[in-house]
């Protein structure tokens, strides 16, 4: 198993352009997750999903939007980049959750995406 | 989640037992401990979790007190490449409304491993 994939590894992007973050996983999980982790900083929820077609917002969902048609991808879609969105941005997965109890979540590489 | 205090750095001979404490005082009686790794650059790497007995696998051991408001997370034997920050998580609950999963990643503890 190729794990949790995420393209592209970098991206240097000038204020207001768009782009998407790719995201897919090959382990039939069920749960994905956007975080993005600013320097120095501990990792914050942007998005995630319990399952295709149902997404909901994390802490940080200003500026983002994402699509879950499949179990596979979950990408996460920047519309009009601001220089605050200048981040390393992962995504991970984890096959179910049971309520009070988090299973392990399997990380991604990470996009490190800068706004100029 | 449950609030969680760790160390803002440790350091640790390459070899040598490397011991990360946390403090997590508010945990609930339901509440799992996980602790979670990041090398520089890359994802975080799940380690190990716990709820009340102490746990081992084949990256760490970890100890958690009777009362479960702490926990010690160990790496037996040090390697270079063991230098990560470690992070000390404790979602929340029945009550805490992670049905949906959510891990919050403090500050962590950088360890550094010198040779």
């Amino acid at each position: 198993n190729a794990g949790v994939t995420q393209t592209p590894k970098f991206r240097i992007l000038k204020i207001g352009q768009s782009m998407t973050l790719q995201c897919t996983q090959d382990m039939n999980h069920n749960y994905m997750y956007w975080y993005r982790q600013d320097p120095g900083m501990g990792l914050k929820l942007i998005y995630y999903s319990v399952g295709a077609g149902i997404t909901d917002k994390g802490e940080v969902p200003n500026g983002y939007n994402v699509s879950r048609s499949t179990t596979e991808d979950f990408p996460l879609r920047l519309e009009l980049a601001a220089p605050s969105q200048t981040s390393v941005y992962f995504c991970a997965s984890t096959p179910f959750v049971v309520r009070g109890r988090v299973n392990e979540q399997y990380f991604g590489p990470g996009t490190r995406l800068t706004v100029t | 989640d449950a609030k969680t205090t760790q160390p803002t750095s440790m350091d640790c001979a390459e070899g040598r037992a490397a011991n990360l404490p946390c403090n997590h005082s508010t945990i609930s009686g339901n509440e799992y401990v996980y602790w979670y790794r990041q090398i520089h650059s890359q994802g975080p790497q799940y380690i190990i979790h716990g709820l009340k007995n102490n746990e081992t696998n084949e990256m760490a051991s970890l100890i958690i007190t009777e009362d479960r408001k702490s926990s010690t997370l160990i790496l037996p034997h040090a390697t270079l490449r063991d230098t990560a920050v470690y992070y000390c998580i404790v979602p929340g609950g029945n009550a805490g409304g992670t049905s949906y999963g959510k891990l919050t990643f403090g500050q962590g503890t950088i360890l550094t491993v010198h040779p």
